[in-house]
């Protein structure tokens, strides 16, 4: 079955720093959905990514799907101890529609 | 626009028993998916149901179940509880079964069994 390996586990990180996660698939997606889920709650969609090479922001957060269709990347630029949370990637390939999550990317804001 | 509605918010039983979780998708919505949580595990995929239809079926024990009623709204149901079922619940739901369709989350069921 599909895999999805995402990376870094966890990060702690100073406010004001920017942030990089990424995910890599076993193989090819042609959706990428990127998520962050505050404890307690359930994930929010961030950005949702359909071509390989496009890339899309919401404010600070700017994500990309790879050229390979195999790997997507989130950035986060300034952060503020509000993006504290567990940010999760998710692919979907061929014509098959369910969901394959990555185990998600803890992140720590230090104030 | 109301988005996922999941309840009960929070539940507590005792091993053996057997407990029944709702949801409520997006108006609009069609297609209901349920997933288990742990910090262990992450998001564990149960299943999907699109037009009163189990589409898809994660790796989980007959224990688990759902079913899905004409409106959309979508049930699952655990019997003979075990401790490791101890969980976050995740309900999602989106418009259609397209592959390029966004998937919403509600804010879950916290399951304890004691």
């Amino acid at each position: 079955g599909q895999q999805l390996n995402q990376s870094p586990q966890s990060m702690f990180i100073q406010e004001g720093e920017d942030v990089s996660m990424n995910c890599t698939s076993s193989s090819i997606f042609n959706t990428w959905l990127w998520y962050k889920q505050d404890p307690g709650e359930g994930p929010v969609l961030l950005i949702a990514l359909y071509k390989a090479g496009e890339l899309t922001s919401n404010g600070r957060l700017t994500a990309q799907f790879g050229i390979t269709r195999k790997d997507s990347f989130l950035n986060i630029s300034a952060s503020i101890p509000s993006d504290v949370g567990i940010y999760f990637c998710a692919g979907r390939g061929g014509s098959n529609y369910k969901l394959t999550f990555g185990k998600g990317t803890l992140l720590t804001v230090n104030p | 626009k109301a988005g996922v509605t999941q309840t009960p918010r929070y539940l507590i039983k005792t091993r053996g028993q057997q407990v029944t979780l709702s949801c409520s998708p997006i108006s609009g919505h069609r297609s209901v998916s349920w997933y288990q949580q742990t910090p262990g595990q992450g998001l564990q995929f149960l299943f999907e149901y699109f037009s009163e239809t189990q589409r898809n079926k994660g790796n989980f024990p007959g224990r688990f179940s759902g079913r899905q009623f004409s409106n959309s709204r979508s049930e699952m149901n655990v019997s003979t509880l075990e401790l490791g079922d101890s969980a976050l619940y995740l309900c999602a739901s989106s418009r259609d079964r397209l592959t390029n369709e966004k998937l919403f989350f509600g804010s879950g069921t916290q399951l304890s069994v004691l």
